[in-house]
């Protein structure tokens, strides 16, 4: 049961820009960092952002993420057919004491 | 670089416990810098936390799970266990172990194995 509640789909053609929601709850979103996983098909999933808007090294500009409040946002620009994926945000939940993930959001390319 | 693999027995009965490793290379488990964990996903749905472990004093669980769910590290070969108890068709999943940050930027998840399915069958 996640507590994190995503968008299922999104989809737009290559080159444009694709924003990602992600609302929770002030034991969650409201008081922690978010993180962002991408989940290629079949694959495990990867460290996209943390901290809220911070890349690990390796991944392009092309992701950007934000938060308020008890909501965040993932987007991608100049959208390629590899971005076709799972999106998933993640923050720790002080009344659950673990980690929740997001519901999940397949972005497709047209 | 950080590794990390998963092994499994596969195919399990109902009500057995199931036993998972993690192996870890580019690190050590017993550092205490880290939060090894479990992560798990059914089939074409979504990731469910499962539990961390960072020292004998410091382990948290899922409370869906906790009763049924033991996370422990054998130093002597840089392992992270999962030992699930009383398993149902509902614990069929890929299971991922992965090491997470706890720091100034908050808690996430850097390194992920490639998982290992377990499958609740009769």
């Amino acid at each position: 049961q996640s507590v994190l509640t995503q968008t299922p789909s999104a989809s737009e053609t290559p080159g444009q820009r694709v924003t990602i929601s992600c609302s929770g709850s002030s034991s969650n979103i409201g008081t922690n960092t978010v993180s962002w996983y991408q989940q290629l098909p079949g694959t495990a999933p990867k460290l996209l952002i943390y901290g809220n808007n911070q890349r690990p090294s390796g991944v392009p500009d092309q992701f950007s993420a934000s938060k308020s409040g008890t909501s965040a946002s993932l987007a991608i620009s100049g959208l390629q057919s590899e971005d076709e994926a799972d999106y998933y945000c993640a923050a720790w939940d002080d009344s659950l004491n673990g980690y929740v993930f997001g519901t999940g959001t397949y972005v497709t390319v047209l | 670089q950080v590794q990390l693999q998963e092994s499994g027995p596969g195919p399990v009965k109902p009500s057995q416990t199931v036993s998972l490793t993690c192996t870890v290379s580019g690190d050590s488990v017993n550092s205490g810098n880290y939060y090894w964990s479990w992560i798990r996903q059914p089939a074409g749905k979504g990731l469910e936390w499962i539990g961390r472990f960072r020292s004998s004093w410091n382990i948290n669980y899922n409370p869906s799970l906790k009763s049924r769910v033991t996370i422990s590290i054998d130093t002597s070969r840089n392992h992270v266990s999962l030992k699930l108890s009383s398993v149902t068709a509902a614990d069929t999943a890929v299971y991922y172990c992965a090491r997470a940050v706890d720091s100034w930027s908050g808690y996430y998840a850097d390194y992920w194995g490639q998982g290992t399915l377990v499958t609740v069958s009769s």
